[in-house]
């Protein structure tokens, strides 16, 4: 298995708070990613990044940032977290030296805002 | 932009049968990577085949194996021998070659049941 970390595993927090999710990676992977899974909408990307410093939107971007000031670190912070808010999201990794290209994902962060 | 479709939300398969889940792509690239993703009630994704467009053979991995009709953009996934451990969700995924940013394009997944 890749080694990817996300902390907290679970979070409930209340509309208007700040949150801030860690993805932790420890192969050196070039590319991180940040998902939400919501019902019947699969997954869906957040932001990216393709190095430290370096990030970029996905599809889902309004309501978040992030950053990555080291390799193996990328954050994800919801700066007032509103109910709509409330999902699971995956952090993955890929390193697009040669092929295959899959990304391997982090175990899931269950957020809660009531 | 490419887009993944997979038309069955919901399927049941008796164990130890076969079952195939359908998915469809469309793209204007020539050479990309499709991937079968399994999401088990764990939620941890697990990559479980994947199929480089530029061969004509189908992938398989040990009871799972693809069938990827490139000219009518489909890639099917099909389990034999269907085991109470492949209950779950499956998600069909594309990543295309050209981008360099290694984003992968997901469809909503289709949940798998087996019936004892």
């Amino acid at each position: 298995d890749a080694g990817i970390t996300q902390s907290p595993r679970h979070k409930v927090t209340e509309t208007g708070t700040p949150v801030t999710l860690r993805c932790h990676q420890t192969e050196n992977h070039r590319y991180m990613y940040w998902y939400r899974q919501d019902p019947g909408h699969g997954l869906r990307l957040i932001h990216y990044s393709y190095g430290v410093k370096d990030t970029d939107k996905g599809e889902v971007s309004d309501g978040y940032s992030v950053s990555r000031s080291k390799t193996e670190d990328f954050l994800l912070t919801l700066e007032s977290a509103t109910s709509s808010q409330t999902s699971v999201y995956f952090c993955a990794i890929s390193e697009s030296r040669g092929r295959p290209y899959e990304q391997y994902f982090g175990p899931g962060t269950r957020l809660t805002v009531t | 932009a490419q887009t993944v479709t997979q038309s069955q939300p919901e399927m049941s398969v008796q164990e130890a049968e076969t079952v195939t889940l359908s998915c469809t792509y469309d793209t204007s690239e020539s050479d990309y990577y499709l991937f079968w993703y399994k999401q088990p009630p764990s939620r941890q994704m697990i990559l479980v085949i994947r199929q480089e467009a530029y061969k004509q053979q189908n992938a398989t991995e040990n009871r799972f194996s693809v069938n990827f009709q490139k000219a009518a953009k489909s890639f099917s996934l099909k389990i034999s021998d269907s085991q109470l451990g492949d209950a779950a969700m499956y998600f069909c995924a594309y990543r295309s070659i050209m981008n360099r940013d290694d984003k992968i394009i997901f469809g909503k997944g289709t949940r798998l049941h087996i019936l004892p």
